[in-house]
């Protein structure tokens, strides 16, 4: 089943902050969080395993909030770099992973 | 480093043909994943492989099949193409059954324009 991601987009100035929201109806064992450029492939940011971690990569990061069955991307400060539509994938006890359909980033300067 | 690698780039075909589109993984990487991705859509997944073996299936036409070599790479055959097959063909890389704790390497897709 395909986990839902809110807002579907989302503009900003330099800056500023956004969150990407990701839920699914289903027991999560992991999230991946992946930003595609137009045109390109997806470029992996982080995974989140089931234990309700939080991770971070610069000004990047994640939570995962297991018995909820969600996760948020968190953009802080956001650069001009990190345009691109966001997607979330999830993966049950099955593995398979899922995509959402993508949060579409715009930051301007 | 060595990415994915998926050939050919772009690939022009008319109704009713087949197309054939191969994806080199990562040195390793023994688990291969097929994602389609229409115009403003997200992946959607196709199938995968597991050391040569399927080891999931998704939203994959019964027009379409692929396999994995024992050298890895993976190639997806498609048969009797329509229209609704133009999209961007993406094929992705893992060491190990996914297991959750993998990322995906993706390559830079293959895009299928069927006329």
């Amino acid at each position: 089943q395909q986990p839902v991601q809110s807002p579907q987009a989302v503009i900003l100035r330099e800056g500023e902050d956004a969150v990407i929201n990701c839920s699914s109806s289903k027991a999560l064992y992991s999230v991946h969080w992946y930003r595609q450029k137009h045109g390109e492939a997806p470029v992996f940011l982080m995974i989140l395993l089931k234990g309700g971690e939080q991770k971070g990569h610069e000004k990047i990061s994640a939570s995962f909030n297991e018995k909820k069955q969600q996760s948020s991307l968190y953009l802080t400060a956001s650069q001009l770099s990190y345009s691109g539509t966001y997607f979330c994938g999830t993966q049950g006890d099955d593995y398979k992973l899922s995509f959402g359909a993508g949060t579409t980033v715009t930051v301007r300067a | 480093a060595a990415g994915v690698i998926q050939s050919p780039r772009h690939l022009i075909k008319e109704k009713r043909e087949t197309a054939t589109l191969k994806c080199y993984p990562i040195p390793r990487h023994d688990t291969v994943y097929w994602y389609q991705q229409g115009p403003g859509q997200d992946p959607q997944f196709l199938i995968s492989f597991y050391e040569k073996m399927q080891s999931d299936k998704g939203s994959i036409p019964d027009r379409f099949s692929a396999q994995q070599f024992s050298d890895y790479h993976s190639e997806l055959n498609m048969s009797s193409l329509e229209l609704g097959d133009s999209a961007l063909y993406f094929c992705a890389s893992s060491p190990g059954v996914s297991g959750g704790n993998s990322p995906l390497h993706f390559g830079n897709g293959t895009r299928l324009t069927v006329t």
